[in-house]
């Protein structure tokens, strides 16, 4: 089975610029996840999906970040503007049924903005 | 909120033998679940052991076993004969149906040495 699959590895852009994270999870799986993980301030809970809905994006730190799930096999996760202190691994993680159930993480994004 | 401490930052132990990371939590909850995840050098977050609040029996998957202290909210790993390939960071994570967030420890490096 595919595990979860994330696009790019890394991306290095310059502050200012868009960014758009991707991420396909797991087929058959139900919930979504998108997670920040710095030195500062360990994994963070972005926002999460349930069936393509978005169910809580309390954890998305302004309004630059935004995500979508357009269809039950692909995600984004967008910075518009970009700045550096948005530099982190972003993680993508998905679950079958409800968050008890073991979440599958993707090898994760590694963002650098200059 | 809940909260997950993991007070060990940083862990070694002598291949083949047995080392514990701690991980208490903090919750006014009765049903929730407790996991370990794994991160080595590859980033990726692998989980390594699953257990449920209700179930007194303490997991364990090959070599890895927990000890479940609901009472004391504590939720230890053991690995048994360590191995090269057990280098990592180790994160404790909570999840209950309220919140139905996953919540990290900071983690715990653990080295192996030869």
């Amino acid at each position: 089975d595919a595990g979860v699959i994330q696009s790019p590895r890394h991306e290095v852009t310059e502050m200012g610029q868009e960014v758009t994270l991707r991420c396909k999870p797991i087929s058959g799986h139900d919930y979504l996840f998108w997670y920040r993980q710095t030195m500062m301030r360990g994994l963070e809970l972005l926002i999460y999906f349930n069936n393509n809905v978005p169910i809580d994006d309390s954890g998305m730190p302004e309004d630059r970040f935004s995500a979508k799930m357009p269809n039950a096999s692909f995600s984004t996760l967008k910075i518009q503007p970009s700045e550096p202190r948005d530099s982190a691994v972003y993680f993508c993680a998905s679950s079958f049924d409800r968050g008890n159930q073991p979440q599958h993480f993707g090898d994760g994004t590694r963002l650098s903005i200059l | 909120a809940q909260t997950v401490t993991q007070s060990q930052p940083e862990m070694s132990v002598q291949e083949a033998e047995t080392v514990t990371l701690s991980c208490t939590y903090d919750t006014s909850e009765s049903d929730y679940y407790l996991f370990w995840y794994k991160q080595p050098p590859s980033r990726q977050m692998i989980l390594v052991i699953r257990q449920e609040a209700y179930k007194q029996q303490n997991a364990t998957e090959n070599r890895f076993s927990v000890n479940f202290q609901k009472a004391a909210k504590s939720f230890s790993l053991k690995i048994s004969d360590s191995q090269l390939g057990d280098a990592a960071m180790y994160f404790c994570a909570y999840w209950d149906f309220g919140n139905e967030k996953l919540t990290f420890g900071t983690g715990t490096r653990l080295t192996i040495i030869p």
